[in-house]
């Protein structure tokens, strides 16, 4: 069964970079939520999305950006890179809109990014 | 908003044996609450999950208990084995399921051989 895709899945940047994030969620899935998982840490929930509009919001930097596509993948834009931006970012990805179905949420691999 | 305590934060157990991993959670309007499996630098794999309205869930060796009036809600791994070992979240959320989840802290679960 296809599963949620993320790329790239290893990114390295430099202090005051940019990076984006890519996330293809599982076919028919128009619901997409994006969280870091620092080292050690639980993950933490950064952004969601539904029908290409954003549905809540967590503990997202200003630095950060995120949208959803006609074609239902999203990206994340991280700006002026800090050290502490390092950790996996996962996406994962339901079938059902927010907070009305019955509907796990199915993680990707991740992309794990280094910041030097 | 909501938070999710998960204890222990490490836990060894004989090969065979059982383990035991529990989370409290202080918002009431939770009514989902999920188990992940994470092996090293992989993505959370959902093991279990539960819902509000049920009080136990079984699937072979692994178990959930939630009681709703306490706030608390554990996983029961019966005759672990190796490949058992991993961190595992707990986690929380409303509208069963469909929204953001907040995750407790972790329990990395080592099995003895």
């Amino acid at each position: 069964a296809a599963g949620v895709i993320q790329s790239p899945r290893h990114l390295i940047k430099e202090k005051r970079e940019t990076a984006t994030l890519k996330c293809y969620p599982i076919p028919r899935h128009d619901t997409v939520y994006w969280y870091q998982q620092g080292p050690g840490q639980d993950p933490q929930f950064l952004i969601s999305f539904y029908e290409k509009m954003q549905s809540d919001k967590g503990s997202i930097p200003d630095r950060f950006s995120a949208q959803q596509f006609s074609d239902y993948h999203s990206e994340l834009n991280m700006s002026s890179l800090e050290l502490g931006d390092s950790a996996l970012y996962f996406c994962a990805s339901s079938l059902y809109p927010p907070g009305t179905g019955n509907s796990p949420l199915h993680f990707g691999n991740g992309t794990r990014l280094t910041v030097t | 908003g909501e938070n999710v305590e998960q204890h222990p934060s490490t836990l060894s157990v004989q090969e065979g044996d059982s383990a035991v991993i529990k989370c409290t959670y202080s918002d009431s309007a939770s009514n989902y609450f999920p188990w992940y499996k994470q092996e090293l630098g992989k993505r959370p794999q959902l093991i279990i999950d539960i819902r509000s309205n049920v009080g136990e869930k079984k699937d072979q060796r692994i178990a959930v208990t939630l009681n709703k009036t306490a706030k608390h809600f554990s996983l029961h791994i019966t005759e672990t084995q190796p490949e058992d070992s991993a961190v595992y979240f707990c986690a929380a959320s409303t509208n069963f399921g469909n929204e953001k989840l907040t995750f407790g802290t972790g329990t990395r679960l080592t099995i003895i051989p």
